[in-house]
């Protein structure tokens, strides 16, 4: 598809649970991002790392928790979530983090918080 | 602030007829790149055409283009001769050129249905 997966697909938690979304690029690239999608709203950028440093946080709750540890993998990890919070959860690339270049998406993962 | 509305939620039409979604936006910014990305049923968001706001000529992709009016703040999509793997969420995405803050604004999309 695109070169971006990510796992897994679908993921259910109850509120004190703590789980981990994965991400990775098989494209070279240098930016990685993560986006929550939720119904009829317009997607919503979370974070942005380039060259594995963060350099957008879009005033995200401190119970997600980004980590890059290398320009191919990006993790989003959950704690203590909130029903609100359920949504599509995408994960995006581009050679680099500059408006004019394409991102490249995964095909998401479907988070629902019980 | 940037700001990007789509104000047709969905759309259908016939299989082979052309459709045109629109998009407007708002920027204080002189220079940036707008998109169209499209999203198919359980499948992966892809880029379906990019205009770059100092070129006057529109952009094209085989049976997608787009009318792009700068001083309107408008950036419609026209889908000629439909078909059924056009079925899709479209999302209208502005993104801003400043050094160090660049990134996307998306609208909250149209979804498009080709009827056979």
């Amino acid at each position: 598809e695109t070169g971006v997966t990510q796992t897994p697909r679908h993921l259910v938690m109850g509120m004190t649970n703590k789980k981990s979304l994965k991400c990775e690029q098989h494209l070279g690239h240098n930016a990685m991002y993560w986006y929550k999608q939720s119904a009829k709203k317009p997607l919503e950028l979370m974070f942005v790392y380039n060259f594995k440093e963060q350099t957008e946080n879009n005033s995200v709750p401190s119970r997600f928790s980004p980590e890059c540890p290398n320009s191919s993998h990006l993790f989003l990890h959950l704690h203590t979530l909130q029903p609100e919070d359920s949504a599509l959860y995408l994960c995006a690339s581009s050679q680099d983090q500059g408006a004019g270049y394409e991102q490249y998406f995964g095909p998401g993962t479907r988070l629902t918080v019980t | 602030a940037q700001t990007v509305t789509q104000s047709q939620p969905e759309m259908s039409v016939q299989e082979a007829e052309t459709v045109t979604l629109s998009c407007t936006y708002d920027t204080s910014e002189n220079n940036y790149y707008l998109f169209w990305y499209k999203q198919p049923p359980s499948r992966q968001m892809i880029l379906v055409i990019r205009q770059e706001a100092y070129k006057q000529q529109n952009a094209t992709e085989n049976r997608f283009s787009v009318n792009f009016q700068k001083a309107a703040k408008s950036f419609s999509l026209k889908i000629s001769d439909s078909q059924l793997g056009d079925t899709a969420m479209y999302f209208c995405a502005l993104g801003r050129t400043n050094f160090g803050n660049e990134k996307l604004t998306f609208g909250t999309g149209t979804r498009l249905t080709i009827i056979p």
